[in-house]
């Protein structure tokens, strides 16, 4: 079956500094992949559509210079926290578009801000 | 606007049967999913729904009713490791950018 795969699983980090996180699509082309946040015992929340080749489309409310999305390839797609504070210690969670409109998800990645 | 509403907790027993309802309303209609999430890892695929009727796919069963706004997934025969949330999303586009349900925690019991 399709795989996404997403890393660092985890990750610690200061405030201040940047956070990169990768999500591929290992055994198919993903034109649309997605980008959620997810606050403990809540929903996941949509933050922002990849698509391959060109700028991302964000949700209401979400900074976009503050969370960088880049999607080079059909097979990858990776969010930038940048100057990460506390309040942005989440878990971020990406997902990719595959054969019969399915939604494939990667493994997800807990981001703690000391 | 757009409101997906399914309980935020059931319990039920080993080995019964448990239907867990969601109800949405959103300005478009293009396919209901239902994924289960163990706490701290990311939502699985559960089933997809476009057309009414009811969809089952070994113990799990998803029924959809789109002039009610209505949707139910049916877990029977349930199991110890069934104990998760189990989320309602609706593509209300067409770009599958999903509107997602708050999640219903499933506690099962001995």
């Amino acid at each position: 079956g399709a795989v996404v795969s997403q890393h660092p699983s985890w990750v610690i980090c200061k405030s201040g500094t940047s956070v990169k996180i990768e999500c591929r699509s290992l055994d198919f082309q993903a034109t649309t992949m997605f980008w959620y946040r997810q606050f403990p015992k809540q929903s996941l929340m949509l933050m922002a559509t990849s698509n391959e080749g060109s700028k991302a489309t964000y949700e209401q409310g979400v900074e976009k210079d503050k969370f960088l999305i880049n999607h080079a390839s059909l097979t990858l797609s990776t969010l930038t926290v940048t100057s990460a504070h506390p309040e942005d210690s989440s878990f971020y969670i990406c997902s990719a578009k595959g054969k019969n409109e399915k939604l494939f998800f990667g493994s997800g990645t807990q981001l703690s801000v000391l | 606007g757009q409101n997906i509403d399914q309980p935020t907790e059931m319990t039920a027993t080993e080995g019964a049967i448990v239907q867990i309802n969601c109800t949405y309303q959103t300005s478009g209609f293009n396919g209901l999913f239902w994924y289960q999430q163990h706490a701290g890892e990311a939502p699985t695929f559960l089933s997809y729904n476009v057309l009414d009727g009811l969809e089952e796919k070994g113990r799990f069963s998803s029924f959809l009713s789109r002039s009610k706004g209505y949707s139910y997934l049916l877990l029977k025969e349930l199991q110890m490791k069934d104990s998760a949330s189990y989320l309602c999303a609706v593509n209300g586009r067409s770009n599958y950018q999903l509107i997602w349900g708050a999640g219903t925690k499933l506690i099962i019991k001995p």
